[in-house]
């Protein structure tokens, strides 16, 4: 069983500084993806970035970086100029195979970004 | 292009009635999923189909929930009968083909469901 751990539930940051929202993950799969996901408050789940577990580089997407530490089994977002609007909840996820048939994503905790005029 | 789109929003019913929430995944995606998220346990995966055949259902919480897909373009998850404990936000989401690993799953905006 995979397990994904956010240990911060709640988090401050200045507008303008960088953040790094925590993420470990446990797992005896060789093959598995890391997702994030932005919740604002208004409740949609949007999707971030993904790292893959054979991807030798760090994924970013615009603002969006991931620090992903294969051997320590941790996948950190960092988000660079924070903007009023990043205030949101944040979820980690890891994908695994279902028996070939398809790809499950289990959630962690989530963690609380709130952003500072 | 078009999201996941699930109806109602918003749901409000008393305890003992019948709850039908509905989706409609992306035009194209082969897997569907079905979410719970609560302050407590937060999100938790009900049940799963690829190509309209359920493949997971471990996470349905007991009988009285049970999950259709009759076509490509359309699934129900029921609960029958309703009890205040199951008041929480129900996602669904949909994603492309599962053999691209790298596809994310895409969320519908959710049906937040009030038991009284």
């Amino acid at each position: 069983a995979q397990k994904i751990t956010q240990t911060q539930p709640g988090m401050f940051v200045q507008e303008k500084e960088a953040v790094t929202l925590d993420c470990t993950y446990d797992t005896s799969d060789q093959s598995y993806g890391l997702f994030w996901y932005k919740q604002p408050s208004s409740g949609e789940m949007i999707f971030l970035i993904y790292q893959g577990s054979y991807d030798e580089q760090n994924a970013t997407e615009g603002r969006y970086s991931l620090n992903f530490q294969k051997a320590r089994k941790s996948a950190n977002l960092v988000i660079s100029a924070s903007q009023l609007g990043d205030s949101a909840m944040y979820f980690c996820a890891m994908r695994e195979p279902i028996n070939n048939a398809g790809n499950m994503l289990t959630f962690g905790g989530g963690t609380r970004l709130m952003v500072k005029p | 292009d078009a999201g996941v789109i699930q109806s109602p929003r918003h749901e409000v019913t008393e305890m003992g009635q019948e709850v039908t929430l509905r989706c409609k995944p992306i035009s194209g995606h082969n897997s569907l999923f079905w979410y719970r998220q609560t302050m407590m346990r937060g999100l938790e995966l009900l049940i799963y189909f690829n190509n309209n055949v359920p493949i997971d259902d471990s996470g349905m919480p007991e009988d009285r929930f049970s999950a259709k897909m009759p076509n490509a373009s359309f699934s129900t998850l029921k609960i029958q009968p309703s009890e205040p404990r199951d008041s929480a936000v129900y996602f669904c989401a949909s994603s492309p083909s599962t053999q691209v690993r790298n596809q994310p799953q895409h969320f519908g905006d959710g049906t937040r469901l009030s038991i009284l």
